[in-house]
């Protein structure tokens, strides 16, 4: 099994500033990574696959970077509405697919 | 619009079954696999289960191999039968569509359905 890591586990961003968040995984999972989105009490949101493609509807102000095993979710400039709940999940060994652990990005 | 309505949660005894249901619209049917994450109380996302959009392949996390079985039929809905529960089985079940015909990641989500396994 991959397993996935996330950090921080908590993210403390004043709204306008960037966020910074990695993923890692225990062995190569190539460009074959996703990140998603979740906010209290909803299911949640698709917001990159491929490690760089954002989702249909996903703002620019989200990208994603890296292969391998070191992944980087950059949000470029925080609005209200981004305070969640953020997770990554590996598809290359499918179909035991894995999630990180998420990190909740917070309000400063 | 792709929409994913669960249903089928509920309260169940240890050892007990339940069969949780999607009404899946918006979307080729066929075309493309659909999965089951559940997200227990406070906790993180764990991928439990897919099926091949033809409905041909099915997929179990090793947590729950032996008792869950994943089903879809031609009426649009995907189905999980849970056999012999366990209190960790106690989640919030999500029906999650793959962009793809196997499971890889998920582009449309349901709203869940709470199971809970508690006497």
């Amino acid at each position: 099994e991959i397993v996935m890591t996330q950090s921080p586990a908590t993210l403390s961003v004043s709204p306008g500033e960037r966020a910074t968040l990695s993923c890692r995984a225990s062995q190569s999972v190539s460009s074959n990574l996703a990140w998603y989105q979740q906010k209290p009490g909803q299911a949640p949101r698709l917001l990159i696959y491929g490690a760089s493609t954002r989702a249909t509807g996903i703002p620019a102000r989200f990208s994603g970077s890296g292969s391998g095993t070191e992944f980087t979710l950059t949000i470029s400039s925080l609005q209200s509405e981004d305070f969640a709940v953020y997770y990554c999940q590996q598809y290359n060994n499918w179909p035991l697919l894995t999630f990180g652990p998420g990190t909740k990005v917070d309000i400063k | 619009e792709v929409q994913l309505l669960e249903s089928g949660g509920g309260l169940v005894q240890p050892g007990g079954s339940l069969r949780l249901s999607c009404a899946a619209s918006g979307f080729t049917f066929r075309s493309f696999a659909l999965n089951w994450v559940r997200q227990a109380p406070g906790k993180g996302l764990e991928w439990v289960s897919g099926i091949s959009g033809s409905g041909g392949s099915t997929y179990y996390a090793d947590s729950v191999k032996g008792r869950f079985t994943i089903s879809r039929d031609n009426s649009k809905n995907l189905y999980l039968q849970m056999n012999s529960l366990r209190a960790e089985d106690t989640a919030v079940y999500y029906c999650a569509k793959s962009p793809r015909q196997s499971p890889q990641w998920f582009d449309y989500w349901g709203q869940g359905t709470l199971v809970t396994v508690s006497s």
